[in-house]
């Protein structure tokens, strides 16, 4: 599939900050997915969107699909220690995934 | 609830040597399945996926096939590994009418040498 523009590509943030990234395409997708992974781990999945406009949380993360369909952000508010990590935004259409480069979070204590 | 697992966790195999990646997803039939490689530093790339048993479509023309023996087990082969095959294999699966929302196994590492 194609490559997303995830950005930032890195971030260092301080504990209790909130931090946004967002991803944009050239092309329409009908699903927004955000993922984080560990090292060496597979990613997980932390909030799937269905629907342009829509917002979703779950916990601490808020996501949103872009009205156009071709872009879409998180925000992790409150951030902390545990946060740390890679985070993948994924842009989902006839079963298949376009993945971001990823923005890799470091907390600083 | 649904489960995924792959293995092995970690390979090091030779150049030149055959290779047998194996994923098996619980709680659910007819899943999509999907072989996903992300190489050292980032980006995952979608190598093959199944809709079925015996529909198995390739994404990137490579060393590696797959097959899906069983509604729920994939197998990501090769014949001959490549220094280039090296990196990380994540099996991953989606189903029902929430198709697009992909859920990853635990990944393989691989290193060839």
């Amino acid at each position: 599939g194609q490559q997303l523009n995830q950005s930032p590509q890195s971030m260092f943030i301080q504990e209790g900050e909130d931090v946004s990234m967002n991803c944009t395409s050239s092309s329409i997708f009908n699903t927004w997915l955000w993922y984080k992974q560990d090292p060496g781990e597979g990613p997980v999945l932390l909030i799937a969107l269905y629907k342009a406009g829509e917002l979703t949380s779950n916990g601490r993360l808020t996501a949103q699909f872009g009205i156009t369909r071709k872009d879409s952000f998180l925000n992790i508010s409150a951030s902390i220690p545990s946060d740390v990590g890679i985070y993948f935004c994924a842009g989902a259409q006839d079963y298949k995934l376009s993945f971001g480069a990823g923005t890799t979070v470091t907390v600083r204590a | 609830s649904q489960t995924i697992h792959q293995w092995p966790a970690t390979l090091v195999q030779p150049v030149g040597s055959p290779l047998s990646l194996e994923c098996t997803v619980e709680g659910t039939s007819n899943p999509n399945l999907y072989w996903y490689r992300q190489a050292a530093g980032r980006g995952l790339q979608l190598l093959f996926y199944s809709i079925g048993i015996d529909q198995i479509s390739s994404e990137v023309p490579q060393n590696l096939s797959a097959s899906r023996p069983q509604d729920r087990q994939f197998i990501l082969s090769s014949k001959k590994l490549l220094l280039s095959d090296s990196g990380f294999y994540l099996c991953a699966w989606s189903v029902g009418p929430r198709g697009n929302t992909i859920y990853f196994g635990e990944g393989s590492w691989l290193t060839v040498v």
